[in-house]
C-alpha cells in the first residue's frame, strides 16, 4: 500500500541534542511537507519541498534543517537552537489535485 | 497569504444530535478549500473537499460542508453524530493558482468535537 512513514512514533531528546525524524513516502510525490503541530495553535509550516535537492522555509523554520537527497525522502533535524521543540511534527505529500495531499503518522518529540 | 478561522475551539453535542463546525478563510486569491480530521496521535485524514462545481460538497462518514463565496465560509455539517466522530477538526486551504510552489495548505486552530453519549 502507498503511504507515508513517519518514524519513531516518540522521540525523547535532551537540551542541546539534535535530532533527526525520519519521513519516507512511495507515492511517488514530487512535494513534501513538514507541519509541527501544539494544542490551539493548529498544523504550522516548517518546511517544504517541491522536487528533489530544493526546499523552502515555511512559517517557523528558525531551529530546523531539512535535506531532500531523495524523492522518496524527506528528513528534518531538530537542532538545538529550537528553543521549544517539544511539539507533534507531521510529514506530508502532495500529488495534484487528483491525488492531493497524504499526511503520516506523526512523531511526538518531547525534551527532557 | 491566506488566513483561516476556526472560531470554535471545543464542541460538545449530543450522541445523533446535529453538529455544524464553522469555518471561515480570508484570502486575496482563489482557493481550495478542505476539511480533516484528525484522531488522537494520528495523522489527518481527508474528510472531504471543494475544488470547484457545485458549492456543497459530500464527503466521508456523513459528513457535508458548503462553499459561500460572499461569506468566505466552509462550515461542516453532520445531520446526527456518532460516539467515533470525537477527534479534532481541521479546516485548510490552499492557493488556487496552478503556479509551482503554491499547493502548500494554511490550517486553521483546529475544533475538538467532543460527542455526549
Amino acid at each position: 500500500d502507498g503511504g507515508i512513514t513517519q518514524s519513531p512514533k516518540y522521540l525523547f531528546r535532551k537540551e542541546g541534542q539534535n535530532v533527526t525524524l525520519s519521513c519516507e513516502q512511495n507515492l511517488n510525490h514530487d512535494a513534501m511537507y513538514w507541519y509541527r503541530q501544539d494544542p490551539g495553535q493548529g498544523l504550522r509550516l516548517i518546511y517544504y519541498s517541491q522536487i528533489v535537492n530544493d526546499f523552502q522555509k515555511g512559517d517557523i523554520a528558525e531551529g530546523y534543517s531539512v535535506s531532500r537527497e531523495k524523492k522518496e525522502s524527506f528528513p528534518l533535524t531538530v537542532t538545538s537552537a529550537q528553543k521549544n521543540p517539544t511539539a507533534f511534527y507531521l510529514c506530508a505529500s502532495y500529488g495534484g489535485l487528483n491525488d492531493g495531499y497524504t499526511f503520516g503518522s506523526g512523531t511526538r518529540l518531547t525534551v527532557v | 497569504a491566506q488566513s483561516v478561522t476556526q472560531l470554535d475551539s471545543q464542541v460538545p453535542v449530543f450522541e445523533e444530535a446535529p453538529v455544524e463546525l464553522r469555518c471561515n478563510y480570508s484570502s486575496s486569491v482563489s482557493v481550495y478549500l478542505f476539511w480533516y480530521v484528525q484522531y488522537p496521535n494520528q495523522g489527518l485524514q481527508l474528510l472531504l473537499k471543494y475544488l470547484s462545481g457545485s458549492t456543497l460538497v459530500k464527503g466521508i462518514n456523513g459528513f457535508e460542508a458548503e462553499f459561500n463565496k460572499s461569506q468566505t465560509s466552509f462550515h461542516l455539517r453532520k445531520p446526527s453524530v456518532h460516539i467515533s466522530d470525537t477527534a479534532e477538526y481541521f479546516c485548510a486551504v490552499s492557493d488556487r493558482r496552478s503556479n509551482f510552489g503554491n499547493e502548500k495548505l494554511t490550517f486553521g486552530t483546529g475544533t475538538r468535537l467532543t460527542i455526549i453519549p
